[in-house]
């Protein structure tokens, strides 16, 4: 069975630049969460979607944002990205919500 | 956003020793509970979810849970350097069914 893929592995942009992560789940999987991890903060929930509705968001200004397609593939965005949002992101399958999660490798966004 | 909150650490252990890895959480109506182990570099990676009271024993890895106290442990067994890695405490929040992470704890066995 395949695992959790993200795409792309590694992304360098420019300040102000947007960007597009893209996260396929575990066949069967219908629940995806994105994280961001940083040294200095640990991992930081950004939102989940459950059959292409978002059922929790965190705490993260409105330049990030996310969906889900009816495949169950996820994709969150990033506007106007800022040097702050330097991180690996990672997401994360789960068959339902609030069951067992599997990560992806991450994709790590350089903001420069 | 419930808290959940894992000992600062580091942790450095010498080979074949038991490695102490404790979780504390503040979410009373949380029920699933688990433990993840990050290599530098790589993503997390499920290496045991407890659901009950006790303990829960898969190969050298022991989980322990006391949901009245509010805490989960990780124990190691024969501590080997590949388990050298960040472990990560993770919980299901009631309610919203949100996954939480602690910051993590590194650990690092000494041949």
């Amino acid at each position: 069975k395949a695992g959790v893929t993200q795409t792309p592995r590694y992304l360098i942009k420019t300040r102000g630049q947007q960007v597009t992560l893209s996260c396929s789940p575990i066949s069967g999987h219908r629940s995806v969460s994105w994280y961001q991890q940083t040294p200095g903060q640990g991992l930081q929930f950004l939102f989940e979607y459950f059959s292409e509705t978002q059922r929790n968001k965190g705490n993260f200004p409105g330049r990030f944002s996310g969906r889900q397609f009816s495949n169950s593939r996820s994709e969150m965005n990033v506007s106007t990205l800022e040097l702050g949002d330097s991180a690996l992101y990672l997401c994360a399958s789960s068959f339902w919500t609030g069951t067992e999660a599997f990560f992806g490798q991450g994709t790590r966004l350089t903001v420069v | 956003q419930k808290e959940v909150e894992q000992n600062s650490g580091p942790l450095s252990v010498p080979e074949g020793a038991i490695a102490s890895l404790n979780c504390t959480y503040s979410d009373r109506v949380s029920q699933s509970f688990f433990w993840y182990r990050q290599y530098s570099g790589k993503s997390p990676e499920l290496i045991m979810s407890i659901y009950s009271n006790g303990d829960k024993e898969d190969g050298r890895f022991t989980a322990q849970l006391n949901k009245a106290s509010q805490y989960v442990s990780l124990l190691i067994r024969d501590s080997q350097p590949s388990d050298s890695a960040t472990y990560l405490c993770a919980v299901i929040e009631g309610g919203s069914e949100k996954l939480v992470f602690g910051k993590g704890m590194k650990l690092t066995v000494n041949p």
